[in-house]
């Protein structure tokens, strides 16, 4: 099955600065990337996720890139606000061909320092 | 509302009390799976179903049991709870496994 690594396991920024969190897989047949977000006490949501066929995805400061050749994908956050302090989990399919289910990274919690 | 609900909330119980969660979608969704969360380890799939009648084993399913005889509901059962799974329980459902998972808002479940 598909092994997920997550770094780092917690990243302290100050706000106005960038964030980068950053996962690796295992399964060269993965073909997708969410990126979820857990607020304390909250469920996870989607915030943004990425196919295989595009190299870059971009929703307001949010970002996702993916290096298929090198396995890895990263989340990067631009000018960081208090309300971006929460837990995120990248994931990807469980068995590669995304026929059962997901396996998530083990999550990187943000704090943004004012 | 389009949503993912999972009863009870909150549960305290004891070591070997049977227990059922259950947790339903509106949504129409095929795919739904659920998952514990530790601290530390992030969130790790139980068991996940594909459709009626049709589940299969995540990474962590000792001590579990699922259903899924109508396409909303996908209950979680523990026969023999144990103090290991003690944990935050999340069921979710999406319209295939590659596209956005819809979580329910979590069971935290003590076992003493």
């Amino acid at each position: 099955g598909e092994n997920v690594e997550q770094h780092p396991s917690t990243l302290s920024v100050q706000e106005g600065d960038s964030a980068v969190i950053k996962c690796t897989y295992s399964d060269s047949a993965s073909n997708y990337f969410p990126w979820y977000k857990q607020e304390l006490g909250k469920r996870p949501q989607l915030i943004i996720d990425i196919r295989s066929n595009v190299g870059e995805k971009k929703d307001q400061r949010i970002a996702v890139t993916l290096n298929k050749t090198a396995k890895h994908f990263s989340l990067h956050i631009t000018e960081t606000q208090p309300e971006d302090s929460a837990v995120y989990f990248c994931a990807a399919p469980a068995s590669g061909g995304g026929a059962d289910g997901l396996t998530f990274g083990k999550g990187t919690h943000l704090i943004i320092q004012p | 509302e389009a949503q993912v609900t999972q009863n009870p909330r909150y549960l305290i119980t004891v070591t070997g009390k049977k227990l059922t969660v259950t947790c339903s979608q509106n949504m129409n969704h095929e795919y739904m799976s659920w998952y514990r969360q530790d601290p530390g380890l992030g969130l790790r799939q139980i068991y996940y179903s594909m459709n009626v009648e049709v589940t299969d084993k995540g990474d962590v399913p000792e001590g579990y049991k699922v259903s899924r005889k109508e396409k909303r509901n996908f209950p979680l059962i523990l026969e023999s709870p144990s103090p290991n799974q003690t944990s935050l329980y999340f069921c979710a459902s999406s319209l295939a496994w590659v596209s956005e998972q819809f979580f329910g808002p979590g069971t935290r479940l003590t076992v003493l």
